[in-house]
């Protein structure tokens, strides 16, 4: 079983709601991940989270906020965001193995989120 | 930095075989990924090279050389379905981090 799981699948929110998008998955993956994606560009990496710690943050604004309750569920809480975040958010997990991990990060369908 | 290079489009015909190129820095990657993404899908694994040489996995095979930094996906007996973006992905040897290329959007005609 490879299977991410992401809710909900569309979201509109005004730039004054605060919303949260949802990932789980059930692999035993201790590294999680959240990707941003305009169309047709690739996923922008925004976080990663290697046992349930936050480990790489691209510089992303802190309109967003990522969360990891425990290792199978990955949060992305959203605040004050502008109508340019208007993206697909995907979110990858892997296996996470120690350094140089070349691990395969499977990804979830992903929320399509429209910010007005 | 670190650049990763693939042809933006590419069409072909329906039962044919195409060559997708990837090129990137040959320092820097510890590994070629490619994932194919249907329009609003998500990217869905391939295939992985580590080492030299080609990974065949039924129709799809993929070919990796280090020394060049050059990689392909190859696709044979193409079908309507096979109609996607193909993206192309060097796992950084220093953070573990995926680089995606922009990725080749292939249209398959009858």
């Amino acid at each position: 079983d490879t299977e991410v799981t992401q809710t909900p699948k569309h979201l509109v929110m005004g730039m004054t709601n605060k919303k949260s998008l949802k990932c789980e998955q059930h692999m035993g993956h201790r590294a999680m991940y959240w990707y941003k994606q305009k169309a047709k560009k690739p996923p922008e990496l925004m976080f990663v989270y290697s046992y349930e710690k936050l480990s790489i943050n691209e510089s992303v604004p802190s309109r967003f906020s990522p969360e990891c309750p425990n290792s199978s569920l990955l949060n992305l809480h959203l605040h004050a965001l502008q109508p340019e975040d208007s993206a697909l958010y995907l979110c990858a997990s892997s296996q996470a193995r120690t350094s140089g991990g070349t691990d395969t990060q499977y990804f979830g369908p992903g929320t399509r989120l429209t910010v007005l | 930095g670190q650049n990763i290079d693939q042809p933006t489009e590419m069409t072909a015909t329906e039962g044919a075989i195409v060559q997708i190129n990837c090129t990137y820095q040959t320092s820097g990657f510890n590994g070629l990924f490619w994932y194919q993404q249907h329009a609003g899908e998500a990217p869905t694994f391939l295939s992985y090279n580590v080492l030299d040489g080609l990974e065949e996995k039924g129709r799809f095979s993929s070919f990796l050389s280090r020394s060049k930094g050059y990689s392909y996906l190859l696709l044979k007996e193409l079908q309507m379905k096979d109609s996607a973006s193909y993206l192309c992905a060097g796992s950084s040897s220093n953070t573990g981090k995926l680089i995606f290329g922009q990725g080749t959007t292939l249209q398959v005609k009858p």
